[in-house]
């Protein structure tokens, strides 16, 4: 069965430290892969997503994520965090041949002034 | 706008009641999802649908039925067999413009 794994549930860092939280998935075909964020409080929101071309997407807020088809996986990284970058972070796969649309089990960051 | 509705916001129900969410969506989106979100366990899939009148059982499909009789719509009935009802509940569409999500339903079974 189609799975989607996130490495951490929890990080906590330091303001202007780097962050990197690890997707990876299982299914062999080819797949549109996204990274949503929740802040405290408030709705889904998407951050990047990858369709097709540059492995290496940036999304809003100055995260990117990279595609490595090989390892089947679509880190999120940011290379100097914020106080405001605290929140959840999912991952998230859906196939291209079928509609179910999974998400990883997400990744607490707490980023610590 | 287009967009997801979902309604209400805050539902509360007592045990052993079947209640059902409401979604509705004006994207002309074909899938249509259904997530349950608890505290450290993410959004786990409930049922989803990709066209009028089918639909797929998710991961957590126990105790929890939908229908999708027309395109904008898919509700979701959470039954008395669900042991554990009390979630946040999230609506979900997908078309060739991506993803979008609606506001979500808390429901408190007391």
């Amino acid at each position: 069965a189609q799975s989607v794994s996130q490495h951490n549930h929890h990080v906590i860092l330091s303001e202007a430290a780097s962050l990197e939280l690890g997707c990876n998935y299982s299914y062999g075909g080819t797949v549109n892969l996204f990274w949503y964020v929740q802040y405290p409080g408030q709705h889904l929101q998407l951050l990047l997503k990858y369709f097709s071309g540059d492995p290496l997407v940036k999304g809003i807020k100055g995260f990117e994520a990279e595609f490595i088809k090989s390892k089947f996986s679509f880190n999120l990284r940011k290379p100097s965090v914020q106080w405001s970058d605290t929140a959840e972070y999912f991952c998230a796969v859906i196939p291209i041949s079928w509609g179910k649309f999974q998400f990883g089990a997400g990744t607490q960051v707490v980023v610590t002034p | 706008d287009g967009g997801i509705t979902q309604s209400p916001k805050y539902l509360f129900r007592k045990e052993g009641q079947n209640v059902t969410l409401s979604c509705e969506q004006n994207l002309n989106h074909d899938a249509m999802y259904w997530y349950r979100q608890d505290p450290g366990q993410g959004l786990r899939l409930i049922y989803y649908s990709q066209i009028v009148n089918d639909f797929q059982k998710g991961d957590i499909a126990e105790g929890y039925s939908v229908s999708r009789e027309k395109k904008e719509s898919f509700p979701l009935t959470v039954t008395s067999a669900q042991k554990n009802p009390t979630a946040f509940y999230l609506c979900a569409s997908y078309g060739t413009n991506g993803y979008t999500f609606g506001s979500g339903t808390r429901l408190t079974v007391v």
